[in-house]
């Protein structure tokens, strides 16, 4: 495709429900970010990937945040046990490869936990 | 740790005026690269310029230039005889330490910008 897609685009869950996320990243990138956006705030980093390497998830904000990327290609990350706290826009974002490629962002899955 | 301070939350302007969006930086880093978004209502961030820590010159593209200034830690955005278009949030980003060859962003908390009619 011409970009990154997300896919949905938007999403509700109940308290507790688990949800999944997925990410299409443009054809050939190697790197995958994820990012969370809550509302009125700058996107923050979540998690890398290189390849189907996650390289780095510091930015995960607890161990019901959980994403691979298994083929190198499309990436899912998933929550388990939703909370309201996470109700955000989470933004999906590739790059070619190294350090002087800009990333490429998503429209993002907008999700809302009532 | 880096960090990323815009401090004007919402400015709005009268189409055809000339705006200017301040972002300043902390870094330890002496090799950091600076960005800048747009995020218009479709939600999809917008890349608009990258500069590197080493390269202080001015840059400008059509209506946009950028001000980098390393002595006081400041990356400035100017739009020049603004549009209704360009009513968006605005994103300053800085690039954390390089892992394995790929920059990991940290973005400041964004300017709304409305340009009237």
């Amino acid at each position: 495709g011409a970009g990154v897609s997300q896919s949905p685009r938007y999403k509700v869950a109940k308290r507790g429900q688990d949800v999944a996320l997925r990410c299409d990243p443009i054809s050939g990138h190697v790197s995958l970010f994820w990012y969370q956006q809550a509302l009125g705030q700058g996107p923050e980093f979540l998690t890398y990937f290189q390849n189907e390497a996650q390289l780095d998830k510091s930015g995960l904000p607890s161990d019901r945040f959980f994403a691979e990327r298994p083929e190198g290609s499309v990436s899912t990350l998933k929550i388990q046990r939703t909370q309201q706290e996470d109700s955000a826009v989470y933004l999906c974002a590739s790059s070619l490869s190294g350090i002087q490629d800009e990333q490429y962002f998503g429209p993002g899955t907008r999700l809302t936990v009532t | 740790a880096q960090k990323v301070t815009q401090a004007q939350t919402e400015i709005s302007v009268v189409e055809k005026e000339d705006v200017t969006l301040d972002c300043v930086y902390e870094t330890r880093d002496t090799t950091y690269y600076l960005f800048w978004y747009k995020q218009p209502p479709s939600g999809e961030l917008v890349f608009l310029i990258r500069r590197n820590s080493f390269d202080e010159q001015n840059e400008i593209s059509g209506r946009y230039s950028w001000n980098f200034q390393k002595s006081t830690s400041s990356f400035n955005f100017t739009i020049t005889a603004s549009q209704v278009v360009d009513s968006a949030v605005y994103f300053c980003a800085l690039s954390e330490a390089v892992i394995q060859g790929a920059q990991k962003l940290v973005f400041g908390q964004g300017t709304r910008l409305t340009i009237n009619p």
